[in-house]
């Protein structure tokens, strides 16, 4: 079952500008993480926030928790081309940090 | 390193065969999942193994479905009978105790059942 919602579902930008994607979830979580998927790749694990974390940088990303309303965003500052891909939220709960639960999934192109 | 490492990339075949998906996770990872993708379903575990043990395989659809990890670079996962709505990409990620959180992901197996 889901328990990661992602909004929007697809988003088109153009290069050099910022690209915000949301995160909802269910239940409470051990940790929230993204993944990026390139069209007909395997997934890449690219950030991971803890439950008690409220804000995560890595590079261009910015991702933030906010527990109380159960969401989660993440922010792609100068965007490329190359961060044409589909995004994925995934969170552990309960007793496992190891059993990921994914949400669909957020397209995001980037247009040259 | 290689990355974990699935075998084959495609594989078409016709409803009531049997299909062996195949896995080698990467060298000294402890966990190793398998990870189905569709279209309607999006991305749902099927079974995790810690150390070559079954963890949990409460995903598993049906006893149609399987898997083994006979030893800590091998793993497969076999479906028998396999059926039309058996078609999806079929992932398989390990992750290593150290960083547990996070999991490495193969190229994935496109299967379709015809």
């Amino acid at each position: 079952s889901q328990q990661g919602e992602e909004d929007p579902q697809a988003l088109s930008i153009q290069e050099g500008e910022n690209a915000t994607m949301n995160c909802s979830y269910k239940t409470s979580i051990n940790n929230l993480q993204w993944y990026r998927q390139n069209s007909g790749r395997g997934l890449v694990h690219l950030i991971l926030i803890r439950s008690n974390e409220r804000e995560k940088h890595s590079g261009r990303l910015r991702v933030t928790l906010d527990t109380s309303k159960k969401s989660s965003s993440l922010l792609i500052t100068a965007s490329r081309a190359a961060d044409t891909a589909s995004y994925f939220c995934a969170t552990t709960s309960g007793g496992s940090n190891y059993k990921l639960t994914f949400g669909k999934g957020t397209l995001l192109t980037v247009n040259p | 390193d290689a990355g974990v490492i699935q075998s084959p990339r495609h594989e078409v075949t016709e409803m009531g065969q049997e299909v062996t998906l195949r896995c080698k996770p990467i060298s000294g990872h402890d966990y190793l999942f398998w990870y189905r993708q569709t279209m309607m379903r999006g991305l749902e575990l099927l079974i995790y193994f810690n150390n070559n043990v079954p963890i949990d395989d409460s995903g598993m659809p049906e006893d149609r479905f399987s898997a083994k990890m006979p030893n800590a670079s091998f793993s497969t996962l076999k479906i028998q009978p396999s059926e039309p709505r058996d078609s999806a990409v079929y992932f398989c990620a390990s992750s290593p105790l150290e960083t547990r959180d996070t999991q490495y992901f193969g190229p994935g197996t496109r299967l379709t059942v015809l």
